[in-house]
């Protein structure tokens, strides 16, 4: 197991465009979390998955924003008509299943950083 | 509602002092505390947690912290810094049930480490 895994680790794109980031979290885990990190900012939650159920989302999922996890393994993250206030760091991360042994600890990807010009 | 309040964003220390990153935190319930590090263009990385078993937590590379409930601190420490250290640091507040493992980040401390 190498991990979570984020794609593409850099995207450059116009206002206006749509983009999209995968994860592929650790095979074992069936949570999956999207954070995102700001400059000089601590990562702040945007969305978690349960499997393939989307459990629950921050108000900061605007409606151009949509995640997806189809079969309960990977996830996407896709971002419509792009703006400049998007520019950030997208991390996933990974954990075990509530009562799981390290239920709480949560294994993060390098993350995906989006430059919006 | 939980947060947590890192009290310095910058740290600087002479290769082989001590540590000292501040954290307190704000919760509601009884939560788990975490400090994870981030280094340039790498993952965060776990370093220790904190899940109301012992109250001083060891964690990698010669970190520790100690939670103190009637402080609600949970200041990391390492006896003798290493230029590896050299990194940010993030305190992280969760509730210790249900809350799907929601971390809630601090705005980081960036550790500089001198020779």
């Amino acid at each position: 197991d190498t991990g979570v895994s984020q794609d593409p680790r850099h995207k450059i794109t116009k206002r206006g465009q749509n983009v999209t980031f995968r994860c592929d979290p650790i095979s074992e885990h069936n949570r999956l979390y999207w954070y995102r990190q700001t400059l000089g900012q601590g990562p702040e939650f945007l969305t978690y998955f349960q499997n393939e159920a989307q459990l629950e989302k921050s108000r900061l999922l605007s409606d151009r924003f949509s995640a997806e996890r189809p079969k309960g393994s990977f996830s996407t993250l896709e971002i419509q008509r792009t703006e400049q206030g998007d520019s950030a760091m997208y991390l996933c991360a990974s954990s075990p299943g509530q009562g799981a042994f390290g239920a709480n600890v949560l294994t993060f990807g390098a993350g995906s950083r989006l430059t919006v010009l | 509602a939980q947060s947590v309040t890192q009290l310095d964003s910058h740290v600087s220390v002479s290769e082989g002092t001590p540590v000292l990153l501040r954290c307190n935190y704000s919760s509601s319930y009884s939560p788990s505390l975490f400090w994870y590090v981030q280094h340039p263009n790498k993952g965060l990385q776990l370093l220790l947690k904190y899940t109301s078993a012992a109250t001083l937590v060891k964690g990698i590379n010669g970190f520790e912290a100690e939670f103190k409930k009637s402080e609600t601190s949970f200041h990391l420490t390492k006896p003798s810094a290493h230029m590896s250290d050299a990194a940010e640091y993030f305190c992280v507040v969760s509730p210790s049930t249900g809350g799907g493992n929601k971390l809630t980040f601090g705005t980081g401390t960036q550790l500089k480490v001198e020779l």
